[in-house]
Protein backbone atom coordinates (compact mmCIF):
# COMPACT_ATOMS: atom_id res chain seq x y z
CA UNK A 1 0.00 0.00 0.00
CA UNK A 2 1.25 3.70 -0.72
CA UNK A 3 2.09 5.44 2.46
CA UNK A 4 4.54 6.45 4.83
CA UNK A 5 6.05 4.36 6.99
CA UNK A 6 8.39 4.87 10.11
CA UNK A 7 10.55 2.70 12.01
CA UNK A 8 11.12 1.83 14.73
CA UNK A 9 7.66 2.07 16.16
CA UNK A 10 9.34 2.50 19.90
CA UNK A 11 13.38 2.91 21.32
CA UNK A 12 14.44 3.14 24.15
CA UNK A 13 18.18 4.48 24.35
CA UNK A 14 20.85 6.18 26.92
CA UNK A 15 22.28 9.76 26.40
CA UNK A 16 24.96 10.42 24.28
CA UNK A 17 24.23 7.42 21.95
CA UNK A 18 23.69 8.16 18.44
CA UNK A 19 20.05 6.81 17.33
CA UNK A 20 18.43 7.20 13.84
CA UNK A 21 14.75 7.39 12.98
CA UNK A 22 13.89 5.98 9.54
CA UNK A 23 11.08 7.45 6.91
CA UNK A 24 9.97 6.19 3.70
CA UNK A 25 7.12 7.42 1.51
CA UNK A 26 5.68 5.86 -1.72
CA UNK A 27 3.92 8.38 -3.01
CA UNK A 28 6.99 10.27 -4.49
CA UNK A 29 6.04 13.40 -2.83
CA UNK A 30 8.81 15.57 -3.36
CA UNK A 31 8.60 17.24 0.32
CA UNK A 32 9.13 15.73 3.45
CA UNK A 33 8.94 17.00 7.31
CA UNK A 34 9.93 15.68 10.53
CA UNK A 35 7.82 17.39 13.62
CA UNK A 36 8.28 16.29 17.66
CA UNK A 37 5.45 16.28 19.64
CA UNK A 38 5.44 17.11 23.37
CA UNK A 39 2.89 17.84 25.81
CA UNK A 40 2.46 21.24 26.66
CA UNK A 41 4.49 22.12 23.16
CA UNK A 42 2.36 20.39 20.15
CA UNK A 43 3.85 19.46 17.24
CA UNK A 44 7.40 21.28 16.27
CA UNK A 45 9.09 21.42 13.12
CA UNK A 46 12.88 20.03 13.08
CA UNK A 47 13.36 19.87 9.64
CA UNK A 48 12.06 19.84 6.08
CA UNK A 49 13.33 18.86 2.41
CA UNK A 50 11.89 20.11 -0.72
CA UNK A 51 14.09 17.26 -2.70
CA UNK A 52 16.79 15.37 -2.36
CA UNK A 53 19.70 16.72 -1.25
CA UNK A 54 17.76 19.55 -0.52
CA UNK A 55 17.15 20.10 3.42
CA UNK A 56 16.36 23.11 5.48
CA UNK A 57 16.20 23.86 9.58
CA UNK A 58 12.33 23.86 11.03
CA UNK A 59 11.62 25.46 14.27
CA UNK A 60 14.12 22.84 16.27
CA UNK A 61 17.02 21.91 14.49
CA UNK A 62 19.52 21.77 17.62
CA UNK A 63 20.97 18.56 18.33
CA UNK A 64 19.48 16.54 15.32
CA UNK A 65 20.60 15.85 11.70
CA UNK A 66 18.77 14.45 8.76
CA UNK A 67 19.43 13.67 4.69
CA UNK A 68 17.89 12.89 1.83
CA UNK A 69 19.87 11.30 -1.03
CA UNK A 70 16.89 9.70 -2.29
CA UNK A 71 13.29 11.29 -2.87
CA UNK A 72 11.52 8.75 -0.60
CA UNK A 73 13.83 8.38 2.47
CA UNK A 74 14.43 10.89 4.90
CA UNK A 75 16.29 9.68 7.72
CA UNK A 76 16.68 11.55 11.07
CA UNK A 77 19.68 11.49 13.29
CA UNK A 78 20.14 11.81 16.80
CA UNK A 79 23.90 12.55 16.95
CA UNK A 80 24.25 12.49 20.69
CA UNK A 81 20.92 11.59 22.24
CA UNK A 82 19.45 14.00 25.67
CA UNK A 83 16.68 13.48 27.81
CA UNK A 84 15.15 16.38 26.44
CA UNK A 85 14.72 14.87 22.85
CA UNK A 86 12.33 12.19 24.58
CA UNK A 87 9.59 12.72 22.50
CA UNK A 88 7.22 10.86 19.40
CA UNK A 89 8.61 11.95 16.74
CA UNK A 90 6.27 12.58 13.43
CA UNK A 91 7.48 12.13 9.65
CA UNK A 92 5.67 13.53 7.16
CA UNK A 93 5.50 14.46 3.28
CA UNK A 94 3.46 16.65 0.93
CA UNK A 95 2.90 17.14 -2.86
CA UNK A 96 3.89 20.85 -3.08
CA UNK A 97 5.30 21.63 0.47
CA UNK A 98 2.94 24.59 0.59
CA UNK A 99 -0.52 24.98 0.17
CA UNK A 100 -1.16 21.19 0.37
CA UNK A 101 -1.88 18.89 3.48
CA UNK A 102 0.81 17.11 5.34
CA UNK A 103 0.90 12.99 5.04
CA UNK A 104 1.92 11.98 8.37
CA UNK A 105 3.39 8.57 9.46
CA UNK A 106 2.24 6.93 12.54
CA UNK A 107 5.32 7.77 14.30
CA UNK A 108 8.66 6.66 16.59
CA UNK A 109 7.93 7.28 20.28
CA UNK A 110 11.63 7.91 21.79
CA UNK A 111 13.01 7.48 24.91
CA UNK A 112 16.23 8.82 26.18
CA UNK A 113 17.17 7.36 29.31
CA UNK B 1 -1.14 5.43 22.91
CA UNK B 2 0.89 8.57 22.59
CA UNK B 3 -0.59 11.61 24.62
CA UNK B 4 -1.07 14.67 23.30
CA UNK B 5 -1.83 17.02 25.98
CA UNK B 6 -3.40 16.44 29.48
CA UNK B 7 -5.17 19.70 29.27
CA UNK B 8 -6.43 20.13 26.22
CA UNK B 9 -9.96 21.85 25.63
CA UNK B 10 -11.99 19.04 25.33
CA UNK B 11 -15.50 18.06 23.49
CA UNK B 12 -17.78 16.13 24.74
CA UNK B 13 -20.68 15.16 22.67
CA UNK B 14 -23.53 12.18 22.29
CA UNK B 15 -23.38 9.53 19.41
CA UNK B 16 -25.99 11.19 16.24
CA UNK B 17 -25.25 15.30 17.40
CA UNK B 18 -23.37 17.71 15.94
CA UNK B 19 -20.30 18.27 16.78
CA UNK B 20 -18.41 22.03 16.73
CA UNK B 21 -14.78 22.40 17.06
CA UNK B 22 -13.10 26.26 17.13
CA UNK B 23 -10.06 27.15 16.60
CA UNK B 24 -8.44 30.91 16.69
CA UNK B 25 -5.47 31.42 14.56
CA UNK B 26 -2.95 33.64 14.81
CA UNK B 27 -1.44 35.02 11.89
CA UNK B 28 -3.43 37.14 9.25
CA UNK B 29 -1.47 36.24 6.53
CA UNK B 30 -2.07 32.42 6.37
CA UNK B 31 -4.35 31.81 3.11
CA UNK B 32 -4.15 27.76 3.83
CA UNK B 33 -6.05 26.34 6.52
CA UNK B 34 -6.48 22.22 7.52
CA UNK B 35 -7.88 20.36 9.98
CA UNK B 36 -6.60 17.01 11.06
CA UNK B 37 -7.72 14.21 12.94
CA UNK B 38 -5.46 12.25 15.60
CA UNK B 39 -6.14 8.98 17.26
CA UNK B 40 -4.31 7.80 19.91
CA UNK B 41 -0.77 6.15 19.04
CA UNK B 42 -1.34 7.33 15.04
CA UNK B 43 -0.06 10.25 13.38
CA UNK B 44 -2.24 13.22 12.68
CA UNK B 45 -4.67 12.83 9.54
CA UNK B 46 -5.80 14.99 7.21
CA UNK B 47 -9.67 15.74 7.02
CA UNK B 48 -10.03 18.84 5.10
CA UNK B 49 -8.64 22.21 3.82
CA UNK B 50 -9.89 25.63 2.74
CA UNK B 51 -7.83 28.22 0.80
CA UNK B 52 -8.71 32.18 2.21
CA UNK B 53 -10.63 33.08 -1.06
CA UNK B 54 -13.42 30.97 0.49
CA UNK B 55 -15.30 31.03 3.68
CA UNK B 56 -16.98 27.44 3.52
CA UNK B 57 -15.77 23.69 2.56
CA UNK B 58 -18.13 21.15 2.54
CA UNK B 59 -16.87 17.50 2.34
CA UNK B 60 -18.36 13.86 3.96
CA UNK B 61 -19.99 14.83 6.91
CA UNK B 62 -17.62 17.44 7.80
CA UNK B 63 -17.94 21.57 6.76
CA UNK B 64 -14.95 23.95 7.94
CA UNK B 65 -16.43 27.11 7.91
CA UNK B 66 -13.45 30.51 8.17
CA UNK B 67 -13.99 33.77 9.24
CA UNK B 68 -10.91 35.80 8.19
CA UNK B 69 -12.12 38.78 10.05
CA UNK B 70 -11.85 37.19 13.38
CA UNK B 71 -9.13 35.10 12.43
CA UNK B 72 -11.30 32.06 13.58
CA UNK B 73 -12.01 28.92 11.75
CA UNK B 74 -14.80 25.44 12.58
CA UNK B 75 -14.89 22.24 11.63
CA UNK B 76 -18.60 20.66 12.10
CA UNK B 77 -18.68 17.36 12.11
CA UNK B 78 -22.66 16.07 11.31
CA UNK B 79 -23.80 12.69 13.42
CA UNK B 80 -20.99 12.45 15.19
CA UNK B 81 -19.78 8.48 15.68
CA UNK B 82 -17.85 6.80 18.15
CA UNK B 83 -15.12 6.35 15.77
CA UNK B 84 -14.98 10.54 15.79
CA UNK B 85 -12.96 10.43 19.04
CA UNK B 86 -9.69 11.99 19.13
CA UNK B 87 -7.63 14.93 19.51
CA UNK B 88 -8.75 17.72 16.27
CA UNK B 89 -5.95 20.26 15.24
CA UNK B 90 -6.25 23.09 13.41
CA UNK B 91 -3.34 24.25 11.45
CA UNK B 92 -2.43 26.86 9.22
CA UNK B 93 0.10 28.21 6.54
CA UNK B 94 1.56 31.27 5.28
CA UNK B 95 2.44 29.87 1.75
CA UNK B 96 5.43 28.67 2.69
CA UNK B 97 6.72 25.33 4.38
CA UNK B 98 6.05 26.06 7.82
CA UNK B 99 2.80 24.59 9.31
CA UNK B 100 1.36 26.10 12.34
CA UNK B 101 -0.58 23.58 14.97
CA UNK B 102 -3.01 24.65 16.71
CA UNK B 103 -2.80 22.91 20.33
CA UNK B 104 -5.49 20.76 20.15
CA UNK B 105 -8.69 19.51 21.28
CA UNK B 106 -10.32 16.17 22.21
CA UNK B 107 -13.28 14.72 21.14
CA UNK B 108 -14.91 12.60 23.37
CA UNK B 109 -18.38 11.27 21.69
CA UNK B 110 -20.24 9.71 24.18
CA UNK B 111 -22.78 6.15 23.22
Amino acid sequence: DAGITQSPRYKITETGRQVTLMCHQTWSHSYMFWYRQDLGHGLRLIYYSAAADITDKGEVPDGYVVSRSKTENFPLTLESATRSQTSVYFCASSETGANSPLHFGNGTRLTVT
Amino acid sequence: GESVGLHLPTLSVQEGDNSIINCAYSNSASDYFIWYKQESGKGPQFIIDIRSNMDKRQGQRVTVLLNKTVKHLSLQIAATQPGDSAVYFCAENTGGFKTIFGAGTRLFVKA
